[in-house]
């Protein structure tokens, strides 16, 4: 089945050491994007990719980055976690900008010690 | 700035109730409204509505945009326990692949 995948589900980090988080599909989409997502609240855009093209949100730190090697998949680096970046991770994708349907995969929930 | 809010924040009924959660918007260049129900992963797509006073409709859930009055209604008729989640209203701005989310309504729904 086509499906966005999300590695790993669970992450534990310690404060201040890098971690990276895996989005991989299988829909062949051109655009991929990384939500986060705290509690209680609406998922926010980080950045996406459109194809290679890089598109960084304005209020996203720098704290944040994201690479994409190939079409399918996409990654997810904090360069230095805080306490205050624990949250759901979503990966989501979508098979051109202007479509409106996005498919999200199940999420990374990160913890920062 | 551009905002969506929904209303109630949150929503407890019991099983065979009807219920109806708003979602405002005050956008520009708006393109569409999506609908998401959120469970204990990741959202998954209910609606997608573009047009005025069409409604759509899947099962028990339907849905209907009024821009003139920039906002959208999701019903949910004869709840079951399996309708509890965090439904979550998101407005698409032309010109862009941005999605501007409201905060949610957490629908709880009790036997």
């Amino acid at each position: 089945d086509a499906m966005v995948i999300q590695n790993p589900r669970y992450q534990v980090t310690q404060f201040g050491k890098p971690v990276t988080l895996s989005c991989s599909q299988t829909l062949n989409h051109n655009v991929m994007y990384w939500y986060q997502q705290k509690s209680s609240q609406a998922p926010k855009l980080l950045f996406h990719y459109y194809d290679k093209d890089f598109n960084n949100e304005a209020d996203t730190p720098d704290n944040f980055q994201s690479r994409r090697p190939n079409t399918s998949f996409c990654f997810l680096d904090i360069r230095s976690p805080g306490l205050g970046d624990a949250a759901m991770y979503l990966c989501a994708t979508s098979r051109d900008p202007w479509d409106n349907e996005q498919f999200f995969g199940p999420g990374t929930r990160l913890t920062v010690l | 700035e551009d905002k969506v809010v929904q209303s109630p924040l949150s929503l407890v009924v019991h099983e065979g109730d009807t219920v109806t959660l708003n979602c405002s918007y005050e956008v520009t260049n708006f393109r569409s409204l999506l609908w998401y129900k959120q469970e204990k992963k990741a959202p998954t797509f209910l609606f997608m509505l573009t047009s005025s006073g069409i409604e759509k409709k899947s099962g028990r859930l339907s849905s209907i945009l009024d821009k003139k009055e920039l906002f959208s209604i999701l019903n949910i008729t004869a709840t079951q326990t399996g309708d509890s989640a965090v439904y979550l209203c998101a407005v698409e701005k032309s010109n862009t692949d941005k999605l501007i989310f409201g905060t949610g309504t957490r629908l709880q729904v009790f036997p």
